[in-house]
């Protein structure tokens, strides 16, 4: 069984920095590109980044770009998410969601985590 | 960016009613349209995927069509355990948007 659980959230003042991490299971792990999408109290669902099977190729929303860091680590099964320069507006559920390809799909997010809360207030 | 617009943003319905919630796209996106199921407190579930495959182990009662800028999510006949909100997802072009969501309630 496929799972994907994100740890390291928590409440961090503005200007601070956070590493979440998506430990995954029960997939080849360095098979499957991989994204963060997080989701603000109340609001939808908002795609983050990005980030190829191997790392080479990365992407991120303009809302985060410059502040946050897509990584993973195949050997651990692992991805991350380096979050400096936080701001309030980034206060979220932050989820890792494996990307697949269905016949005729140009990608979609088949397994998520349950999700990781960052709070960012002072 | 492409923007999606979910229509309506909440609906309320009763058990065995047949919903339908539209999704269009501010420029064609051919059929990379996916949508998605989200209960509160839970991690979104895919439902349908290139706008009209259904997810594995997803009910028939749920179906997506379309192409270009307009896409429809039905549900047949509404069961207790869909009243959710659901997003659509574009995958045509980076970044991957969504819509807005839109809340199914039980009336």
């Amino acid at each position: 069984e496929v799972q994907l659980v994100e740890s390291g959230g928590g409440l961090v003042q503005p200007g601070g920095s956070l590493r979440l991490s998506c430990a995954a299971s029960g997939l080849t792990f360095s098979s499957f590109e991989m994204n963060w999408v997080r989701q603000a109290p109340g609001k939808g669902l908002a795609w983050i980044s990005y980030i190829s099977r191997s790392g080479s190729t990365i992407y991120y929303a303009d809302s985060v770009k410059g502040r946050f860091t897509i990584s993973r680590d195949n050997a651990k099964n692992s991805l991350y998410l380096q979050m400096n320069s936080l701001r309030a507006e980034d206060t979220a559920v932050y989820y890792c969601a494996r990307v697949s390809y269905g016949s005729g799909s140009q990608g979609l997010l088949d397994y998520w985590g349950q999700g990781t809360l960052v709070t960012v207030s002072s | 960016d492409i923007q999606m617009t979910q229509s309506p943003s909440s609906l309320s319905a009763s058990v065995r009613d047949r919903v339908t919630i539209t999704c269009r796209a501010s420029q064609t996106i051919g059929n990379y349209l996916n949508w998605y199921q989200q209960k509160p407190g839970n991690a979104p579930k895919l439902l349908i995927y290139a706008a009209s495959s259904l997810q594995s182990g997803v009910p028939s009662r749920f179906s997506g069509s379309g192409s270009g800028t307009d896409f429809t999510l039905t549900i047949s006949s509404l069961q207790p355990e869909d009243f959710a909100t659901y997003y659509c997802q574009q995958t045509y072009s980076n970044p991957w948007t969504f819509g807005h969501g839109t809340k199914v309630e039980i009336k």
